[in-house]
């Protein structure tokens, strides 16, 4: 059975600090890899999609995929209170279909 | 960008009746949508895969009978809840498959349902 494991937090940082958040999955076919970010009550929102191993940047957030560890994580820079949200990672086998991580909860302090 | 829009955005029905979620695609063709359902604060759980042209997919203990999916053209699905239960209240999010140079998944807006 395909899993996405992802710690669910609450992970606690300070306003301006860098948060990182790890995801680690269980299918070695899976290609293509997806960051959502889910404030409570609405739907998830796309932050970044990586397919390769290595690092991509988009503004103050970094993706980096790792396949022969089978992980994959996104860095927050300069995390700002209005960061906080449930960050969901997203793993793709093949087959157009999601696998999702529960979530891991970022909670930014001013 | 691709945007998928649901609707309605909420809707409060009487127990026992049949709402229906539209999800549509509006600047690009999905030949895939996905629906997925979420408690709060669970995790998103898919539903069925939405296939142009075809009968969905649906995932193990969801009742195609009751969750009557239909998705008629490239740039709608629809999902009904048929004889909805209070336990069906839920967050029903539809989401995309984008084929365009690197495959993303883009998801709609969500439709909160009530049943009362």
């Amino acid at each position: 059975q395909k899993e996405v494991e992802q710690n669910s937090g609450p992970l606690s940082v300070p306003e301006g600090a860098i948060a990182s958040l790890n995801c680690t999955y269980s299918d070695r076919v899976s290609q293509s890899f997806f960051w959502y970010r889910q404030y409570s009550g609405k739907s998830p929102e796309l932050i970044m999609s990586i397919y390769s191993n290595g690092d991509k940047e988009d503004g103050r957030f970094t993706a980096q995929l790792n396949k022969a560890s089978q992980y994959v994580s996104l860095l927050i820079r300069d995390s700002q209170p209005s960061d906080s949200a449930t960050y969901l990672c997203a793993v793709n086998a093949g087959y157009s279909t999601l696998t999702f991580g529960k979530g891991t909860m970022l909670l930014v302090s001013p | 960008g691709a945007v998928v829009s649901q609707h309605p955005s909420r809707v409060i029905c009487k127990s026992g009746t049949s709402v229906k979620i539209e999800c549509r695609s509006l600047d690009f063709q999905a030949t895939t949508m996905f629906w997925y359902r979420q408690f709060p604060k669970q995790s998103l759980m898919l539903m069925a895969t939405s296939n142009e042209g075809s009968k969905a997919t649906y995932e193990q203990g969801v009742e195609k009978d009751k969750f009557l999916i239909n998705h008629a053209s490239l740039t709608l699905s629809t999902l009904t809840v048929t004889s909805a239960h209070p336990e069906d209240s839920s967050f029903y999010i539809c989401s995309a498959y984008v084929r365009q140079g690197e495959d993303t998944i883009y998801f709609g807006e969500g439709s909160w349902l009530t049943v009362v």
